[in-house]
This record gives C-alpha cells, structure tokens and sequence, in this order.
C-alpha cells in the first residue's frame, strides 16, 4: 500500500515545547502534504513539500523530507494549546497514478497541556 | 471564499436504510473527492470525479455505494442499503485540478457522521 504511517501514534507534551512527527511512506512521490484535524472537524491543509525539496518552513512549523528514506518529519515549535489535534501525512503515489489522488496514514494525536 | 459545504452534519440510520450525503465545493474547483473516515484512521478516497467525470472509483463498494456529481458542481454520495461498517465520518474535499493537480491542496468540508444501528 502506498499508505503513509505516522509515528508517533500519540504525543503527549507541556505548551511551549516542540513537537515532532514522523512519517514514512513505500512508493516513489510527487509530493507529500500534511493535514490537521480537530476533534470532530474536517482537514485542514499545513504545507506541502515537493519530491526536489528537503525543508520547508509556514510560521511554526518545519517539515522536512527525505526521499531516499521514504520518510518526513513535522515540526511544530513551541506548542500552544490550541495545537491539540491529529495530524496526518498524504502522499500521491507517483508516476502512474491517479493525478491528485492522496493516501493517508493513521495520524498522530497530538495533545498539548497548558 | 466560502469553504466546502456537507449536510447533513450527522446521521442515524438502521441497518439496511438508505442515506444520502450533498456536497458543494468551493466555486471553480474541478475536483472533487469523497471520503471515508473511520474512527481511528487517516481518510480513505472512495471516489474522485474531476467535473462531471468520474477519475477514480477503485475503493467505492459499488454494490452499495453511489455518487454522481451533476453539471460538474455539487455532488451526492448515497449509501443503499446501509450497514453497521458504514458507520464513519465521510468527508467530501475539492481542489482546483487543472495543471496543478500534481501538487493540489485540498480543502476539506466539515464531513457527516454517520451511525448505522
């Protein structure tokens, strides 16, 4: 499966802490995004990384892609609390596959105390 | 800019019954795609139509499951009969497609929960 997989599956820390998520995925990309969810909501958009980029910066957040590891890392530097949410990566599936199609992973639950 | 619209937000129906979720993108998005979410997981595409047309149906339970996007806007997934799997969040999302759908963003409605008894 294309799927990508998060990991941690749960992070639990104190606001004004960084926070980081892995994700790693087993096909050739275009591009990888991450999304956040609160509780009951839709998903929303974070960044997107292209395959040819290593880092990209929006605000508090840092993510960073390794294609050679199949891998990327979110950032999310001095945590707030309204950054309580799951997170997840998507990736496209490459060359070959449904132009815009996304597959998701499993998320990471993120909970951030005051 | 208006976001995606889904309605309803929440539905309960008993088993074999039938549902029928509408979504309306934002204005001037050429794709539009539904998903399933269950509890605990990430979204799985079950349909993505770019227009009219439909792309991409692979995971649709087609024996249950329809969707048809009419005039290329606003779009309905129906659930026919339902059954107590069904229960999950379905999430409805557009993007701009065209020559960017290599590197689309998209924008997700507030998705209907849905509870089959």
């Amino acid at each position: 499966s294309q799927q990508g997989e998060e990991d941690p599956q749960a992070l639990s820390i104190q606001e004004g802490e960084n926070a980081t998520m892995n994700c790693s995925y087993k096909t050739s990309i275009n591009n990888l995004q991450w999304y956040r969810q609160n509780s009951g909501r839709g998903l929303v958009h974070l960044i997107l990384i292209r395959s040819n980029e290593r880092e990209k910066h929006s605000g508090r957040l840092r993510v960073t892609l390794d294609t050679s590891k199949k891998s990327s890392s979110l950032l999310i530097t001095a945590s707030r609390a309204a950054d309580t949410a799951s997170y997840f990566c998507a990736t496209d599936a490459g060359r070959g596959s449904t132009l815009g199609r996304l597959y998701f992973g499993r998320g990471t639950q993120l909970t951030v105390w005051p | 800019e208006a976001g995606v619209a889904q309605s309803p937000r929440y539905k309960i129906i008993e088993k074999r019954q039938s549902v029928a979720f509408w979504c309306n993108p934002i204005s001037g998005h050429a794709t539009l795609y539904w998903y399933q979410q269950i509890l605990g997981q990430g979204p799985k595409l079950l349909i993505q139509f770019q227009n009219n047309g439909v792309v991409d149906d692979s995971q649709l339970p087609k024996d249950r499951f329809s969707a048809e996007r009419l005039k290329g806007v606003d779009s309905t997934l129906k659930i026919q009969p339902a059954k107590l799997e069904d229960s999950a969040v379905y999430l409805c999302a557009s993007s701009l497609g065209g020559w960017t759908m290599w590197a689309d963003t998209q924008y997700f409605g507030p998705g209907t929960r849905l509870t089959v008894l």
